[in-house]
């Protein structure tokens, strides 16, 4: 089975820019969540996608949104970049509570 | 979902048992205890999960104490690659939303 791969792994962006990260979920997993993690910090949710659907978001402005497609893969975009966005960002693709992470993309806003 | 409370830190030495305490006293019927570790700039990896019961795997064993108001991750014989920050969650299984609540987790350091 294949496990959740996101990309970039790394990027830096300026503030005020936009920015789109990618999550491609493990085969059979039909759920998808994002977290970020600030250095020195655990991961916090940002939101969950079931079904093409936003069906739970954590505390999160409205410039962080996301898109899952039908094959369950994910998208999650940042818009207006703010210097506190620098951070871990993970997906997590999940079936009947069972989650598997990704590795993560680092995010530098500078 | 119920908070959990671990201790920010702990070592062990590489082929003891390391013992790793969680707290959870306002844990509800619904809620599952969930073990996750993160090794460094890596994404969380799942090691366990119970309900009431004592649960084994292969990678390790968690006892949860009857009134289920504590556990205890228990790895049996630490090696160094066991170095991680590990999470305790409470995961309110009864819920649509499978948020996973992290706190700021213990950092293990198993040690030569």
């Amino acid at each position: 089975e294949t496990g959740v791969t996101q990309s970039p792994t790394h990027l830096i962006k300026t503030r005020g820019q936009q920015v789109t990260l990618r999550c491609s979920s493990q085969s059979g997993h039909n759920t998808v969540s994002w977290y970020q993690q600030a250095l020195g910090q655990g991961p916090q949710f940002i939101f969950q996608y079931y079904r093409e659907e936003e069906n739970g978001r954590g505390n999160f402005p409205p410039r962080f949104s996301g898109l899952q497609f039908p094959n369950y893969s994910s998208e999650l975009n940042v818009n207006a970049l703010e210097l506190d966005d620098s951070a871990l960002y993970l997906c997590a693709s999940s079936l009947a509570f069972s989650y598997t992470f990704g590795s993560g993309t680092r995010l530098t806003v500078v | 979902d119920a908070k959990t409370t671990q201790p920010t830190s702990m070592d062990c030495a590489e082929g003891r048992a390391a013992n790793l305490p969680c707290n959870h006293s306002t844990i509800s019927g619904n809620e599952y205890v969930y073990w996750y570790r993160q090794i460094h700039s890596q994404g969380p990896q799942y090691i366990i999960h119970g309900l009431k019961n004592n649960e084994t795997n292969e990678m390790a064993s968690l006892i949860i104490t009857e009134d289920r108001k504590s556990s205890t991750l228990i790895l049996p014989h630490a090696t160094l690659r066991d170095t991680a920050v590990y999470y305790c969650i409470a995961l309110d299984r009864g819920s649509t939303l499978g948020r996973l609540y992290f706190g700021r987790g213990t950092q293990l350091t198993v040690w030569p």
